[in-house]
């Protein structure tokens, strides 16, 4: 099947610096990606849906300054988390669907972890 | 071998019927997602179990841990209930199962 890797897996920076997560599609061209989090004991949570060479589209509530996504092919998406707060320590999640198909193929995640 | 399987992979159902949706999963784990994606959405999650049961209008989502399973139950099925639902499971990292696909027919 289609697979979706995500860098790094593990990830700890210190409060007010940025971290980028990569989101790659391996094997397949993806002209859409999705960007999901989830915080300590909740569940996940949509945070933006990203096509390729245009502006991702930012769910309500989640700041488009702050979490910048840039989908450049159809292979890459990042996030890059800037200006980091404890409160931002989540699971942050990446799926991505194929040019000829709506099923979502999901990344193994990304643990951020902000000091 | 997929730490996470589901059954069945497609299920096509008239309205009004009861449907199940099974997981099975093979690592250890802190909590269990049940997820919906309708065609070209995102997710939507449904439910996120760690023990026993939970309900949530017309969906019930169980899920026992010694067993390593968990089942999602629609009753009175509609038509915009199709959709694909995926369980992910979470341990040191997500693992995803690859979905049902449901088709409820009018």
């Amino acid at each position: 099947g289609a697979v979706v890797s995500q860098h790094p897996s593990r990830v700890i920076c210190k409060s007010g610096t940025s971290v980028k997560i990569e989101c790659r599609s391996l094997d397949f061209q993806a002209t859409t990606m999705f960007w999901y989090r989830q915080f300590p004991k909740q569940s996940l949570m949509l945070m933006a849906t990203s096509n390729e060479g245009s502006k991702a589209t930012y769910e309500q509530g989640v700041e488009k300054d702050k979490f910048l996504i840039n989908h450049a092919s159809l292979t890459l998406s990042t996030l890059t988390v800037t200006s980091a707060h404890p409160e931002d320590s989540s699971f942050y999640i990446c799926s991505a669907s194929s040019v000829s198909s709506y099923e979502q193929y999901f990344g193994p995640g990304t643990r951020l972890t902000v000091t | 071998k997929n730490e996470v399987e589901q059954s069945p992979q497609n299920l096509t159902a008239q309205e009004g019927e009861f449907i199940t949706i099974n997981c099975s999963y093979s690592v250890g784990i802190s909590a269990l997602h049940w997820l919906q994606q309708h065609p070209g959405g995102g997710i939507v999650s449904l439910f996120m179990l760690s023990s026993g049961k939970k309900k949530h209008g017309r969906l019930i989502a169980t899920i026992n841990i010694q067993e390593k399973h968990s089942s999602l139950h629609i009753t009175a099925s509609h038509p915009r209930d199709s959709a694909v639902y995926i369980c992910a499971v979470v341990g040191n990292q997500f693992y995803f199962g690859t979905g049902t696909s449901l088709t409820v027919i009018p």
